[in-house]
């Protein structure tokens, strides 16, 4: 069974850091593309971004304006969001994803930024 | 970025009802389109992808069509557990955008 397990979330003052990670499980992690989208309180969704299979190329959502990374570590097929410099507007469910096409999804890790 | 309008907000209908959800892109997409279904307290599921292919495991009576900037997702004798909100997601160009999302609820 294909799962996705976030953790790291948790409340952040403004400006602060906080690193997420996802680990998978029940497929070859190595094989995937990895992305990370967030829900909003108002319950939108937003693509962050996204990156390859061995990790050398990552996509980001202009809105993130170079504040957040992505990394992974196939040998632990673990995905990382690494965020930095957060800000109110980052308040949200944090999901990781397989794919572009989300054929599966974590439980979500919740991040909530606020003094 | 493509601009995903999605309609109708939110969406009343009785057991056994056929409903149809649409959304339009700001642009052309080309079939780069998804939708997913996400229960109250779940998180999202993929139910179509490339506008009109029906995901493993999901049930007979979703489908998914359209071209160009206009698609639709199509759920046909409504059943209980249908409710939940919908989302569209366009992956033909980045930044991928998703609709704002519909509500489905039961009369």
């Amino acid at each position: 069974e294909v799962q996705l397990v976030e953790s790291g979330g948790s409340l952040v003052q403004p400006g602060g850091s906080l690193k997420l990670s996802c680990v998978a499980s029940g497929f070859t992690f190595s094989n995937y593309w990895m992305d990370w989208v967030r829900q909003t309180p108002g319950k939108s969704l937003e693509w962050i971004g996204e990156i390859n299979t061995d990790g050398s190329k990552t996509n980001y959502a202009p809105s993130i304006k170079d504040r957040f990374t992505i990394s992974r570590d196939n040998a632990k097929s673990t995905l990382y969001l690494q965020m930095s410099n957060v800000k109110s507007d980052d308040t949200a469910i944090y999901y990781c994803t397989r794919s572009y096409v989300m054929d599966a999804w974590g439980q979500g890790a919740s991040v909530t930024v606020s003094s | 970025d493509i601009q995903m309008t999605q309609s109708p907000a939110s969406l009343s209908a009785s057991l056994g009802e056929t409903v149809t959800i649409e959304c339009r892109a700001s642009e052309d997409i080309y079939n780069g389109l998804a939708w997913y279904q996400q229960k109250p307290g779940k998180s999202p599921q993929l139910l179509i992808y490339n506008a009109n292919s029906l995901h493993t495991g999901v049930p007979s009576r979703f489908s998914g069509s359209g071209s160009g900037t206009q698609y639709s997702l199509k759920i046909n004798s409504l059943q209980s557990e249908d409710v939940a909100s919908y989302f569209c997601q366009q992956y033909y160009n980045y930044p991928n955008t998703f609709g704002a999302g519909t509500k489905l609820e039961l009369k």
